[in-house]
């Protein structure tokens, strides 16, 4: 099986740089996703990692340690828009499935 | 441009009442998902499907059916609603493959059961 834990909820000021983090463990880990959902909405993607190391993307980077068992989600210049739940998830070797951790509602302030 | 429609974003059933929830996506993808999205909770996994007419169970089946007969389209029954149904309904598909691709989400369907 697999258990995910990420922080419940995290704040920060416009234009800084937050760092949200995911634990797991599993029995098949084939690669770790972040995901974004703004209130009432579908997640969308963000990140992928399988490999340990650091993936960027424009403001977003993820990081991901598989020895450790850990990622994190970097956003970096901050901006209100910004202010959604973010989901860790990681994907079983067999089925291609995803278990999702209970995900980080960032809130962002002026 | 990917897409996940479903194909109510509001429902509202009693208990008892068998529902369908309806999934369809446009990518000539192989696998799809059924989640339930509750507060506290976050995204659990009912059932799954990797191909025209097969399912798998998820996480959380009881209570829930699915039905795949054709590839871009996936059902989910609730036989008998029931209040403790009563969520957020998330469909889901990717393409198969060792490197495969994320999920895409559908807009949901926010199910009350009363």
């Amino acid at each position: 099986g697999q258990n995910i834990d990420q922080p419940t909820e995290m704040t920060a000021t416009e234009g800084a740089i937050v760092q949200i983090n995911c634990t797991y463990q599993t029995s098949g880990f084939n690669g770790l996703f972040w995901y974004q959902q703004h209130a009432g909405e579908a997640p969308t993607f963000l990140s992928y990692n399988v490999l340990d190391g650091l993936e960027e993307k424009g403001r977003f980077s993820s990081f991901l340690s598989r020895s450790k068992g850990y990622s994190y989600l970097l956003l970096k210049e901050l901006q209100m828009k910004d202010s959604a739940s973010y989901l860790c998830a990681v994907r079983d070797r067999r089925y291609s499935t995803l278990t999702f951790g209970k995900g980080t509602m960032l809130l962002v302030s002026p | 441009d990917v897409k996940v429609t479903q194909s109510s974003r509001y429902l509202v059933k009693r208990t008892g009442e068998k529902v369908f929830l309806e999934c369809v996506q446009d990518m000539d993808h192989e696998n799809m998902f059924w989640y339930r999205q509750d507060p506290g909770l976050g995204l659990r996994l009912i059932y799954f499907s990797y191909d025209v007419k097969m399912k798998e169970k998820g996480d959380i089946p009881e209570g829930y059916s699915v039905s795949r007969e054709k590839k871009e389209r996936f059902s989910l029954i609730l036989e008998s609603a029931s209040t403790n149904q009563t969520s957020m309904y998330l469909c889901a598909s990717s393409k198969q493959g060792p490197r495969s691709d994320t999920q895409y989400f559908g807009p949901g369907t926010r199910l009350t059961v009363l």
